[in-house]
């Protein structure tokens, strides 16, 4: 079955870095973009990062660009995410997710998340 | 950047009843890119809704989705105790940001 699982999540100092990644099974990992979501504590849904299916464009939130890199391989069908210079304030659960572009745009698949605590 | 809107932001309802939930965007949105999530407590969101009417595969006839240009609804035609949960609307455009609401928490009244 179509499946997501994030890794690399954990408790790092304010200004370490990180690297998020997410293994894709049950399909064609190199036809589909793919975006980073994450949720802070208690609070909504927020959107990181997106990597076109074939690794040529990307684009970041304002809150992580120029820290934070999107990259993906596609022979290991893994979506990372590099976060540098971590703040508080990227205390989340990080979220890889499928999405789909065709006549609809949408997010179909959801990985269960890996959690991030930046923390001294 | 298109700022997404939803409200209310808590809804308190009973089983049975009929639950709206709305999603305004600052700026119009082409409805083919407006999307719904449910998210329940320690889970990850759940595709409900795409192009902002049309239910993903295993969604209930109960949920549907309306709406056009700024002004976005999902309905949920009586309610179920599995319903009561967080909903995120979110524009999934052809340019980034891709923005969700803030959320309504759907709770038991």
């Amino acid at each position: 079955q179509v499946q997501l699982v994030e890794s690399g999540g954990g408790v790092v100092q304010p200004g370490r870095s990180l690297r998020l990644s997410c293994t894709a099974s049950g399909f064609t990992f190199s036809s589909y973009a793919m975006h980073w979501v994450r949720q802070a504590p208690g609070k909504g849904l927020e959107w990181v990062a997106l990597i076109s299916y074939d690794g040529s464009n990307k684009y970041y939130a304002d809150s992580v660009k120029g820290r934070f890199t999107v990259s993906r391989d596609s022979s290991k069908n893994t979506l990372y995410l590099q976060m540098n210079s971590l703040r508080a304030e990227d205390t989340a659960v990080y979220y890889c997710v499928r999405y789909v572009q065709g006549y609809y745009y949408y997010v179909d698949v959801w990985g269960k998340g890996t959690t991030v605590t930046v923390s001294s | 950047e298109i700022v997404l809107t939803q409200s209310p932001g808590t809804l308190s309802l009973s089983p049975g009843e009929r639950a709206t939930l709305s999603c305004r965007a600052s700026q119009s949105i082409n409805s083919r890119y407006l999307v719904w999530y449910q998210q329940k407590p320690g889970q990850a969101p759940r595709l409900l809704i795409y192009g902002a009417s049309s239910r993903a595969t295993g969604i209930p006839d109960r949920f549907s989705g309306s709406g056009s240009g700024t002004d976005f609804t999902l309905t949920i035609t009586s309610l179920e105790p599995e319903d009561f949960a967080l909903y995120y609307c979110q524009q999934c455009g052809a340019s980034p940001p891709y923005s969700f609401g803030q959320g309504t928490k759907l709770e038991i009244k």
